[in-house]
């Protein structure tokens, strides 16, 4: 059981290039999360889903898109990256909601020079 | 809106010492609240949550609605209890878990 994978773990973009974060799990989880980590700022939601082909906005969506066709995976895209979308960025999914606890990815380390 | 805060960004107390990590909410229903950490080069895990009433690796946490409070509690701590501690809060749809912004506890020998 792999549990919640991230890739890549590493990225160094130049402002203005796109590119894709993939999370996949392999729990047969209905829910899943993007977040990303800032100092002083904790994690914040991006984009979640609570199910396969459904989508929705979190705290800080701007930027960012995502898809979920697949209910073990749950991508996301940042289309035209800004330097203000440097963080560490989390995945998370769980069974379902009812108090069920969150299986965190490794996080992605993403500089947007 | 619900909200969390985490008053203390960093909290250093010496080894043995008793520990308390703060948590106040916002939010108009019955909350579902959860601590997790994240230790050094490791995984953000769950650590406990309130409806368990559970006690992991000698934390405890209370709920309190009347002070909406849901404070991290520890008689004794230990070196290895060094991490980065979030508290968190479930909508009441209980699709979301917004989390604070974090305390770095740090255990001194």
């Amino acid at each position: 059981n792999a549990g919640v994978t991230q890739t890549p773990k590493f990225r160094v973009l130049k402002t203005g290039q796109s590119m894709t974060l993939l999370c996949a799990q392999d729990m047969n989880h209905e829910y899943m999360y993007w977040y990303r980590q800032d100092p002083g700022m904790g994690l914040r939601l991006i984009h979640y889903s609570v199910g396969e082909g459904t989508t929705a906005k979190g705290e800080v969506p701007d930027g960012y898109n995502v898809s979920r066709l697949k209910k073990q995976n749950f991508l996301l895209g940042l289309e035209s990256a800004a330097p203000s979308q440097t963080s560490v960025y989390f995945c998370a999914s769980r069974l379902s909601g009812t108090n069920e606890k969150l299986f965190f990815g490794s996080g992605t380390q993403l500089s947007v020079l | 809106a619900q909200r969390v805060t985490q008053p203390e960004k960093l909290l250093s107390v010496f080894k043995g010492a008793p520990v308390e990590l703060k948590c106040n909410y916002s939010y108009s229903g019955s909350p579902e609240l959860f601590w997790y950490v994240q230790y050094s080069r490791q995984r953000l895990q769950l650590l406990l949550r309130h409806i368990s009433r559970e006690s992991i690796k000698g934390f405890t946490a209370d709920l309190n609605k009347g002070e909406t409070s849901f404070h991290l509690k520890k008689p004794f701590a230990q070196e290895e209890d060094s991490a980065m501690y979030y508290c968190a809060l479930s909508d009441s749809g209980y699709s979301t878990l917004t989390f604070g912004k974090g305390t770095m506890l740090l255990v001194s020998p």
